[in-house]
């Protein structure tokens, strides 16, 4: 148990379809990250919420569109995706970041999301 | 621009030590991270230096020199289990953390 809970797991989309990951956390923490982990590559930052407002977006293309309603609660839409969006989308949870804080990443054990 | 190197793989020998280095050019430097990631699970965090020298915690150890941009880490008596990606990552400016590649560990017997 990581604190931090995602579903689902699995997720096999077409390219047409709408679908939604979701990401959970029960750490008390007021930020919180999605980031995509493709094969061979460094984790990639998509976004990020402090206090339920982006305060990033790593020039995501708008077929991901994530939604925080409060600070335990993190979702990624996703509409209209292409086969390479293919990949363990990890969200995780900290205090914010700043000069005089680094608070570790709890993350989440990720969606494994292929598109057909 | 901004960047993170470590090797991509390493393989070592149960008992033994390995040393897994880092190094890193970011905009502003304001602490490194070190995490573990066992295949199919979430990344889970091992160690961080926000100064220079040796921080040691149990079998694990990781070392920093900010002058140098370089960091590593030391696992000692190494198990089966400690095989695992070992992803080093760096807060650089305004809070941003920016992720290696990592390092895929392999522990033979």
């Amino acid at each position: 148990e990581t604190g931090v809970t995602q579903t689902p797991r699995h997720l096999v989309m077409g390219m047409t379809n709408k679908k939604s990951l979701k990401c959970e956390q029960h750490l008390g923490h007021n930020a919180m990250y999605w980031y995509k982990q493709s094969a061979k590559k460094p984790l990639e930052l998509m976004f990020v919420y402090n206090f339920k407002e982006q305060t990033e977006n790593n020039s995501v293309p708008s077929r991901f569109s994530p939604e925080c309603p409060n600070s335990s609660h993190l979702f990624l839409h996703l509409h209209t995706l292409q086969p390479e969006d293919s990949a363990l989308y990890l969200c995780a949870s900290s205090q914010p970041q700043g000069s005089e804080s680094n608070s570790p990443l709890h993350f989440g054990n990720g969606t494994r999301l292929t598109v057909t | 621009g901004q960047n993170i190197d470590q090797p991509t793989e390493m393989t070592a020998t149960e008992g033994a030590i390995v040393q897994i280095n880092c190094t890193y050019q970011t905009s502003g430097f304001n602490g490194l991270f070190w995490y573990q990631q066992h295949a199919g699970e979430a990344p889970t965090f091992l160690s961080y230096n926000v100064l220079d020298g040796l921080e040691e915690k149990g079998r694990f150890s990781s070392f920093l020199s900010r002058s140098k941009g370089y960091s590593y880490l030391l696992l000692k008596e190494l198990q089966m289990k400690d095989s695992a990606s070992y992803l080093c990552a760096v807060t650089s400016q305004g809070g941003k953390l920016i992720f290696g590649q990592g390092t895929e560990l392999s522990v033979k017997p």
